[in-house]
């Protein structure tokens, strides 16, 4: 079965720094890959997905993943980080039979 | 306008009681979702129905029993409630099932608390 791993529950930027948040995927089959954003007391809003289309997915607030097949990975930059970036990042793999698997989840902290 | 919503918001109940969380969707998807996030922020799939037909049970205690009165509602509810049940509660809903693409659109969560 399809499943992800982030690594690190916790990073730590400063204001302007580079965000890099990581995740790794096990699937035998291509995999849909998912990184949501969840909000203090909010619900999950989707970033952005990888379709196969572009190994390289641009999402909303400036955030990114590449696809990396020989790594098995699906990190999420960001070049400069804002504090309004400070949440809960889930990546998450979903195969054709349709099940969504998450990740443990990264808080990132932004320092000013 | 509220894509998917939830209600309620916040539930605080005693152990053993039962009590159901509402959800609905107007973004006309045919597929719905019930997750739980424990403490730890760990997601995990509980139920999902396509069109009122209930199609993954990820080995839920049948103290928790989603109901479809249509494709746009998906409620669950919770017999004899325990101190584990305490969690947040996410609906979600999808265009279609079986298209692994398809996002999946999470409504606000219901925070469960059981005392």
């Amino acid at each position: 079965a399809q499943s992800v791993t982030q690594l690190g529950s916790h990073v730590s930027v400063s204001e302007g720094a580079l965000v890099l948040l990581r995740c790794n995927y096990s699937s035998s089959v291509p995999p849909y890959l998912f990184w949501y954003v969840q909000y203090p007391n909010q619900g999950l809003q989707l970033l952005l997905k990888y379709t196969s289309a572009a190994t390289l997915v641009k999402g909303i607030n400036g955030f990114e993943a590449e696809f990396k097949k020989s790594e098995t990975s699906f990190h999420l930059t960001k070049p400069s980080a804002h504090m309004s970036d400070a949440a809960e990042y889930f990546c998450a793999v979903r195969d054709n039979n349709n099940d969504m698997r998450f990740g443990a989840g990264t808080r990132l902290t932004v320092k000013p | 306008d509220t894509a998917v919503s939830q209600t309620p918001k916040y539930l605080v109940t005693q152990m053993g009681n039962d009590k159901s969380i509402k959800c609905e969707q107007n973004l006309g998807h045919d597929t719905m979702y019930w997750y739980k996030q424990d403490s730890k922020k760990f997601l995990k799939i509980m139920f999902s129905y396509n069109n009122k037909e209930l199609i993954i049970n990820e080995t839920v205690p049948n103290r928790f029993s989603p109901k479809s009165p249509d494709k746009a509602h998906l409620n669950l509810h919770i017999n004899s409630l325990e101190l584990g049940d305490s969690a947040v509660y996410f609906c979600a809903s999808s265009p279609r099932q079986g298209r692994g693409q398809e996002t999946q659109y999470f409504g606000p969560g219901t925070r469960l608390l059981v005392l």
